[in-house]
Order: C-alpha cells, then sequence, then structure tokens
C-alpha cells in the first residue's frame, strides 16, 4: 500500500460544485501539505498543516479550504469549483525534523467544465 | 522571499547524451537544496538533496548536483542518459517555514 494515498484520482465535475480531495497517510508524519501542479508554473503551496490543530495558507489559498480530521489525514475542498482549478493536486507529508523532505501522494487530476 | 528559477524548460537529448539542467536561488537562510523527479503518470520523488558538507552530492540513478554557493547555483548532472530517464525535474529550496517552494520544472525527453 502507498504511503500517501489520495481519492480520487481523477475526477470531473461541473463549475459551481463541491469537491473535497482526501489524503491519508501511514508514514506517521506530522505535517502534511496540499500543493497544485500547473503545466509551465511548477507546485505551487495551497494549505499546509504541521498538526492537527494548526493550518495555514499557503501561496494560492483562495477559493480552497482545508480539514486535518486526524494526524493522517488531510482533506482540501473546493466550496465553488471554478475551471481555472483544472489542476494535478498533490498532497505530500514530512518530519517535523529533517529538512521537510517531502513525500508525495499520486495526485488527484481534477477538471472542472 | 526566496525564489528558484529553472533555466530549462524543456530539453530533448539522445541516449548516452550528458545532462546538465540549471538551477538557482535567491535565498539566505540555511541552505537545503533538492531535487525532485516526476515520472511519466507518476508522483514525485527525492532525486537528491544538499544539507551540509560535500557540495557534490550524488542521488539515485547516477544523478548528481553540485551546490556552488557563490553562484547560488544547484545544477543537476547526468553523465550518459538514459529513455527511462524521461521525466520532470524539480529543483526546490526552502520556502516561508522553511516548506519546499519548487522551480518551475524542466520536461526532459531522451529519445533512445
Amino acid at each position: 500500500d502507498a504511503d500517501v494515498t489520495q481519492t480520487p484520482r481523477n475526477r470531473i465535475t461541473k463549475t459551481g460544485k463541491r469537491i473535497m480531495l482526501e489524503c491519508s497517510q501511514t508514514k506517521g508524519h506530522d505535517r502534511m501539505y496540499w500543493y497544485r501542479q500547473d503545466p509551465g508554473l511548477g507546485l505551487r503551496l495551497i494549505y499546509y498543516s504541521f498538526d492537527v490543530k494548526d493550518i495555514n495558507k499557503g501561496e494560492i489559498s483562495d477559493g480552497y479550504s482545508v480539514s486535518r480530521q486526524a494526524q493522517a489525514k488531510f482533506s482540501l475542498s473546493l466550496e465553488s469549483a471554478i475551471p481555472n482549478q483544472t489542476a494535478l493536486y498533490f498532497c505530500a507529508t514530512s518530519t517535523s525534523s529533517g529538512a521537510n523532505v517531502l513525500t508525495f501522494g499520486a495526485g488527484s487530476r481534477l477538471t472542472v467544465l | 522571499a526566496q525564489s528558484v528559477s529553472q533555466h530549462n524548460h524543456h530539453v530533448i537529448l539522445s541516449e548516452a547524451a550528458s545532462l546538465e539542467l540549471g538551477c538557482n536561488y535567491s535565498y539566505g537562510g540555511t541552505v537545503n537544496l533538492f531535487w525532485y523527479v516526476q515520472y511519466p503518470g507518476q508522483h514525485l520523488q527525492l532525486l537528491l538533496k544538499y544539507f551540509s558538507g560535500d557540495p557534490l552530492v550524488k542521488g539515485i540513478k547516477g544523478f548528481e548536483a553540485e551546490f556552488i554557493k557563490s553562484k547560488f547555483s544547484f545544477n543537476l548532472r547526468k553523465p550518459s542518459v538514459q529513455w527511462s530517464d524521461t521525466a520532470e525535474y524539480f529543483c526546490a529550496v526552502p520556502g516561508g517555514s522553511y516548506i519546499p517552494t519548487f522551480g518551475r520544472g524542466t520536461s526532459l525527453i531522451v529519445h533512445p
């Protein structure tokens, strides 16, 4: 089983719909992150959480929200999806020690029509 | 603000050619530098990292990178690429709260 599991792997939805992307990990890491990947733009940080009670906005948090339900679970929500949120979304984890070496999930490809 | 720049966005090589991908950063604090790789259809994985010590670091699959502090660079190299090296390569440096900030990536295609 993968250390970092993302669901769904692929999702097509319509403008205005609410979407939730889920991430769970078995690494035992306390830090979790959501990144968005767009062609030519690399990865941009949406939100991050250093522990269950800690939630922080990243570079591009507008239009997104997150929930850290447990140490192992970190979900990303799009309350009202729009076409420019079409992207590949990655969840990642790291420990609080070391230099934030990230372990990534397989990604969730979201298409908003 | 910390930033990272990758100069080559698309690189096309034939097998056995040598590879060098450029990465420059602007960061004044403790330098932890990373290269991640994303093979087609797969998630990102760590290729190599530099924390301290020998500025020439070796990673998986024959890749290496050299940290040159005076040039704020951390270029990725491989003497002889293989078709299986076709992937996207990302350089990363610490951003706010030391969370990795990624460059825009370099797409490498290796022709057999």
